[in-house]
C-alpha cells in the first residue's frame, strides 16, 4: 500500500482565519513533507520532517506552521494567509529523506478569499 | 545546487505512438532519478524511477535510461493510450547522500489524441 491521505480536499478561506491541513500515511515511512504547487509549475518543498522533527523549513512565512504529532500524521496549520498562497498543497511521504521515493497524497485545493 | 531541465514542456502524440520526454542535471553526486504523473485534479504519482548503477529499467509500457557521462535521463512510454494523458515531472536527487530534495523539473504536459 503507498497511500498518503490527505484532508480536506478543498478548503477556502478568508485572510483572518485559521485552519488546519492533515496528512496521513500508514507505509512506515519516517520522513514526511509539505510542497505548495502552483497551477502548470512542478511542487515546491516547504518542509521535511525526519523521524517526527523539522528538518527542512525552506524559508516559509510563519503564516505557515507544520506540526508532525507522531510518525503517521503530519499537520500543516494556516493562519492570515494571503490570496496569493492559493494553491495545491501536497503532503507526501518516504521510507527516510533522500531514500529514494517519495509517495504523494491527492492535496488540498485551497482558496484564500 | 541541483538544477533539472526537462524538454519539451508539451507534446502531442497519436494514440499508439511512442513518447519520448528528457531531463538533464547539472549535479554529479545526484544518483536517484524518479519520473511523476500527475492526472488533472490529482497529485503526482511516482511510475518509474531510476538509480545511478543502472542504465535502463523498464515497467511495461514505460522505460527510463540513463546516461551519467551527459548527465541526462529519458522516459520512454511505448503504445500510447488516451489515459496516459497527464503531465509527467522528472526529478533528481541524492539518494543516501546530504541531497535528499527531489529537484524538479518544470513538467511536460503530455496529450494522446484518439
Amino acid at each position: 500500500d503507498t497511500e498518503v491521505t490527505q484532508t480536506p480536499k478543498h478548503l477556502v478561506m478568508g485572510m483572518t482565519n485559521k485552519k488546519s491541513l492533515k496528512c496521513e500515511q500508514h507505509m512506515g515511512h519516517r520522513a514526511m513533507y509539505w510542497y505548495k504547487q502552483k497551477a502548470k509549475k512542478p511542487p515546491e518543498l516547504m518542509f521535511v520532517y525526519s523521524y517526527e522533527k523539522l528538518s527542512i523549513n525552506e524559508s516559509v512565512p510563519s503564516r505557515f506552521s507544520p506540526e508532525c504529532p507522531n510518525s503517521s500524521l503530519l499537520n500543516l496549520h494556516l493562519h492570515a494567509l494571503q490570496p496569493e498562497d492559493s494553491a495545491l498543497y501536497l503532503c507526501a511521504s518516504s521510507q527516510d529523506w533522500a531514500s529514494g521515493g517519495q509517495y504523494f497524497g491527492p492535496g488540498t485545493r485551497l482558496t484564500v478569499t | 545546487g541541483e538544477n533539472v531541465e526537462q524538454h519539451p514542456s508539451t507534446l502531442s502524440v497519436q494514440e499508439g505512438d511512442s513518447a519520448v520526454i528528457k531531463c538533464t542535471y547539472s549535479d554529479s553526486a545526484s544518483n536517484y532519478f524518479p519520473w511523476y504523473k500527475q492526472e488533472l485534479g490529482k497529485g503526482p504519482q511516482l511510475i518509474i524511477d531510476i538509480r545511478s548503477n543502472v542504465g535502463e529499467k523498464k515497467d511495461q509500457r514505460i522505460a527510463v535510461t540513463l546516461n551519467k557521462t551527459a548527465k541526462h535521463f529519458s522516459l520512454h512510454i511505448t503504445e500510447t493510450q488516451p489515459e496516459d494523458s497527464a503531465v509527467y515531472f522528472c526529478a533528481a536527487s541524492s539518494y543516501g547522500g546530504s541531497q535528499g530534495n527531489l529537484i524538479f523539473g518544470k513538467g511536460t504536459k503530455l496529450s494522446v489524441k484518439p
